[in-house]
């Protein structure tokens, strides 16, 4: 069956970097594009890009261009999201996922920023 | 830039159609989805492609769109249908960019 899993959780100072992976199996990880949601407390969601795991290309949310990566490891089929400069509003459950007809999420990684 | 716009609450009693609006531009040229996101678990697909629904939802869930406006309606809504709903669609400016509606708060009491 398919499964996103994702690594746990982080807590971060104002001013770093956090890296978040997300290990898929079950299905071709470079048939399907994978994005990034995250989602701050009691906010709504918010699309923060997709990569195509097959090329590696990328397509970011303008909000972030210049602060968010995300790579693939095609050998292990696991995906990326890399978040620099971190400030106290991206304290967030961030959330890979396979979006579209068929549809899969991981399981959420809560990463906090406090100094 | 493009949004998606839905009503932040709508309240029904048991047994009520529930019918909840995500309006946005792009919605003629592309498909509206919709999540049911229950408090601290991730997303679930109810609707696709605008009115398909994934094996596993129930019947009572359904989706429609005519021009700017997708609608997902609950037929019979049930007190397990509370929950935050969220419609998505791609920006039609060729971005290829997702757009998240900013949720709708459901209540069944």
């Amino acid at each position: 069956q398919v499964q996103l899993v994702q690594s746990g959780a982080e807590v971060k100072k104002p001013g770093a970097s956090v890296k978040v992976s997300c290990k898929t199996s079950g299905y071709t990880f470079t048939d399907y594009y994978i994005h990034w949601v995250r989602q701050a407390p009691g906010q709504g969601l918010e699309w923060m890009g997709w990569i195509n795991p097959n090329s590696g290309g990328t397509n970011y949310a303008q909000k972030l261009q210049g602060r968010v990566t995300m790579t693939r490891d095609t050998s292990i089929s696991t995906a990326y999201m890399e978040l620099s400069r971190l400030g106290s509003d991206d304290t967030a459950v961030y959330y890979c996922a396979r979006l579209g007809t068929t549809d899969y999420w991981g399981q959420g990684t809560l990463v906090t920023v406090s100094s | 830039s493009y949004e998606l716009t839905q009503p932040p609450s709508v309240s029904v009693s048991p047994g009520q159609t529930a019918r909840i609006t995500c309006s946005g531009d792009a919605l003629p040229k592309k498909y509206a989805y919709w999540y049911q996101q229950k408090s601290g678990q991730a997303p679930v697909l109810v609707i696709y492609e605008d009115t398909k629904r994934p094996s596993g939802i129930p019947e009572r869930f359904s989706g429609s769109s005519s021009g700017t406006m997708a609608t997902l309606t609950i037929s019979g809504a049930q007190v397990e249908d509370e929950a935050d709903y969220y419609c998505y669609s791609i920006d039609s400016s060729g971005n290829h960019r997702v757009i998240f509606g900013g949720g709708t708060k459901l209540t069944v009491l």
